[in-house]
């Protein structure tokens, strides 16, 4: 069975510095990997996602991934962090075949302090 | 363009009492979900359709039930309400066509949430 492992529950940034969210994943085959940014008391928001093609993907409000196949991770990043970044982050993985449901982390909580 | 739209947004359930969350779908797409977010969990899946009249179980299929008549609508029915679904529900769709291989069109696309409370 796939899984998807975000091991910080909170990830702590100074405005202006980079960030990291991290997620692992473990999938038979070829994995499809997303993010998603959920606001409080909003449904979910596609960020980015990973197919096939060049590890590094861009996405939206400035976010990027690195795909890993080696180290089974796609870490989302952004270079100079803002204070409305500040939300909860979900790295997911999707069925290949059948279903094409998400399989989710548990979610990383991003705190951008001004 | 309204994309993923859900009623009610918040509902309280007394235990035993039963209740339809809609959920509909401007975007033509084949695929709807319904998922269901514990706090501090991810999402989990509840049910699925690949179409209409195609509905299949996901994880987590106990105590609900669902119907897809049309590609627009596919509204999340619960039975006989107990605390244990007390819980945010999310109904999303995506593009794509069952065997079809993954294609940019394949994102999925969130509605805004139930948050359902069961006492």
């Amino acid at each position: 069975a796939q899984s998807v492992a975000q091991p910080e529950d909170q990830v702590n940034v100074a405005e202006g510095n980079p960030l990291t969210v991290k997620c692992t994943y473990s999938v038979s085959g070829n994995p499809y990997l997303f993010w998603y940014v959920q606001y409080p008391n909003r449904g979910l928001q596609f960020l980015l996602k990973y197919i096939t093609g060049d590890n590094l993907v861009k996405g939206s409000y400035g976010f990027e991934a690195e795909f890993n196949k080696s180290q089974t991770s796609f870490h989302l990043k952004k270079p100079s962090a803002l204070v409305s970044d500040s939300a909860l982050y979900f790295c997911a993985v999707r069925d290949r075949e059948g279903r094409r449901a998400l399989t989710f982390g548990s979610g990383t909580r991003l705190q951008v302090q001004p | 363009n309204a994309g993923v739209t859900q009623t009610p947004k918040f509902r309280i359930l007394k235990i035993g009492q039963s209740m339809t969350l809609q959920c509909t779908q401007d975007m033509n797409h084949n695929y709807m979900y319904w998922y269901r977010q514990d706090p501090g969990m991810g999402l989990k899946l509840i049910y699925y359709s690949v179409g209409a009249g195609i509905t299949d179980k996901g994880e987590v299929p106990n105590g609900y039930n669902v119907s897809r008549s049309t590609t627009e609508d596919f509204p999340l029915r619960l039975e006989l309400a107990a605390p244990s679904q007390t819980s945010v529900y999310f109904c999303a769709s995506s593009g794509g066509t069952s065997g079809s291989p993954i294609t940019s069109t394949d994102t999925q696309y969130f509605g805004p949430g139930t948050r359902l409370t069961v006492l």
